[in-house]
């Protein structure tokens, strides 16, 4: 079955360093992947994605992830955290009906 | 732009009565999707339209919901009747191209409470 699994509920990390969120998924074919925010009362915001070429990605507000196709996942990963990054995650990959396939959300809390 | 608008932001209604969420996607944009969210369930598709057609309805939970889409700038999502299990948030959401690699944009959702 395609899906996609963020393992961690919630991520805790102190402000200024590394954070990372993960995401694997198990989709046929080449995934198309996706990292979306919510901010509180916010809908989703569109971080990065990664569709072909380079498996490191780039995108909003200093954010990246990586592709490891033998491992099946999509990290999302920042090298220094923000207070106010603290917010829900959302994976996403495109599966072979070319439906967007949600992950449930990692809330990340970065602490002071 | 002002991005993807949401009407009403909450609502509160009763059991049995007629709910109708509005949205204005981003002006350009040719596909259009409503979500639910719920702590339960997460997000949830319930709808896809392409150029004011609706593509996939798979996700629509059942009978009571129906959505239109009667031009590009403009979309609803109709419960009738309401049900208490019906609250939750509702998401338009808008992007522009294949939807395979293209990014949605999202409204700021409506809160649905039923009672």
């Amino acid at each position: 079955a395609q899906s996609v699994a963020q393992p961690e509920d919630q991520v805790n990390v102190a402000e200024g360093n590394p954070l990372t969120v993960k995401c694997t998924y198990s989709v046929s074919g080449n995934p198309y992947l996706f990292w979306y925010v919510q901010y509180p009362n916010r809908g989703l915001q569109f971080l990065l994605k990664y569709i072909t070429g380079d498996n490191l990605v780039k995108g909003s507000y200093g954010f990246e992830a990586e592709f490891n196709k033998s491992q099946t996942s999509f990290h999302l990963k920042k090298p220094s955290a923000l207070v106010s990054d603290s917010a829900l995650y959302f994976c996403a990959v495109r599966d072979t009906r070319r439906k967007l396939i949600w992950g449930l959300g990692t809330s990340l809390a970065v602490n002071p | 732009d002002a991005g993807v608008i949401q009407s009403p932001r909450h609502e509160v209604t009763e059991m049995g009565q007629e709910v109708t969420l509005r949205c204005k996607p981003i002006s350009g944009h040719n596909s259009l999707f409503w979500y639910r969210q719920t702590m339960m369930r997460g997000l949830e598709l319930l709808i896809y339209f392409n150029n004011n057609v609706p593509i996939d309805d798979s996700g629509m939970p059942e009978d009571r919901f129906s959505a239109k889409m009667p031009n590009a700038s403009f979309s609803t999502l109709k419960i009738q009747p309401s049900e208490p299990r019906d609250s939750a948030v509702y998401f338009c959401a808008s992007s522009w191209g294949s939807t395979e690699n293209t990014e949605a944009f999202f409204g700021q959702g409506t809160r649905l409470t039923v009672v």
